[in-house]
């Protein structure tokens, strides 16, 4: 069985850009969730979507958006990029009130 | 609210020898319980959860932690450490039937292994 897939694994880009990441789940599973890792602030939730509508929302600014498409694919979008964004950017697909499975990530580099 | 506190940033112990990994939780609701392991350039790999069936949980690869309401902890133990278990430890709560998101992660507790 095919885990959570992450792409791309690496992402360098020039402040003021914008940058997409793209997500797939486990086969089967509604939710994907995404997080922002960085040795500052540790892991910090963005936000989940389940079934194409987003359903938690995290403490980020707007710059930082997503969705969710049918067949559970998601992509998060980072727009107009700072120094602070570098992180490494974590996705995790579940079933319903289940445990969450975390892909590789996606480590961004924001110069 | 949910939070998460892993009392030690480092940990470090000789092979062979028991590893404790110490966290306690705070949580308005009746809480899920996760413990996860991030090995270098790796993502999150689930060790246990607890999810308010039986206290003491085992996970994978010999762990297992017990959940103690009155003292709101969650450590993670192992009776005999090996190299390959140093990486970074996640303690992670969520709200127990909120489909576990968004979960909260404690700042990370890094395990060396000595030989």
């Amino acid at each position: 069985k095919a885990g959570v897939t992450q792409t791309p694994r690496y992402l360098i880009k020039t402040r003021g850009q914008q940058v997409t990441l793209s997500c797939s789940p486990i086969s089967g599973h509604r939710s994907v969730s995404w997080y922002q890792q960085t040795p500052g602030q540790g892991l910090q939730f963005l936000f989940e979507y389940f079934s194409e509508t987003q359903r938690n929302k995290g403490n980020f600014p707007g710059r930082f958006s997503g969705r969710q498409f049918s067949n559970s694919r998601s992509e998060m979008n980072v727009s107009t990029l700072e120094l602070g964004d570098s992180a490494l950017y974590l996705c995790a697909s579940s079933r319903s009130d289940s445990e969450a499975f975390f892909g590789q990530g996606t480590r961004l580099t924001v110069v | 609210a949910q939070s998460v506190t892993q009392l030690d940033s480092h940990v470090s112990v000789s092979e062979g020898t028991p590893v404790l990994l110490r966290c306690n939780y705070s949580s308005s609701y009746s809480p899920s319980l996760f413990w996860y392991v991030q090995h270098p350039n790796k993502g999150l790999q689930l060790l246990l959860k607890y999810t308010s069936a039986a206290t003491l949980v085992k996970g994978i690869n010999g762990f297992e932690a017990e959940f103690k309401k009155s003292e709101t902890s969650f450590h993670l133990t192992k009776p005999s450490a090996h190299m390959s278990d140093a990486a970074e430890y996640f303690c992670v709560v969520s709200a127990l039937n909120s489909g576990n998101t968004p979960l909260v992660f404690g700042k990370g507790t890094r395990l060396s292994v000595i030989a």
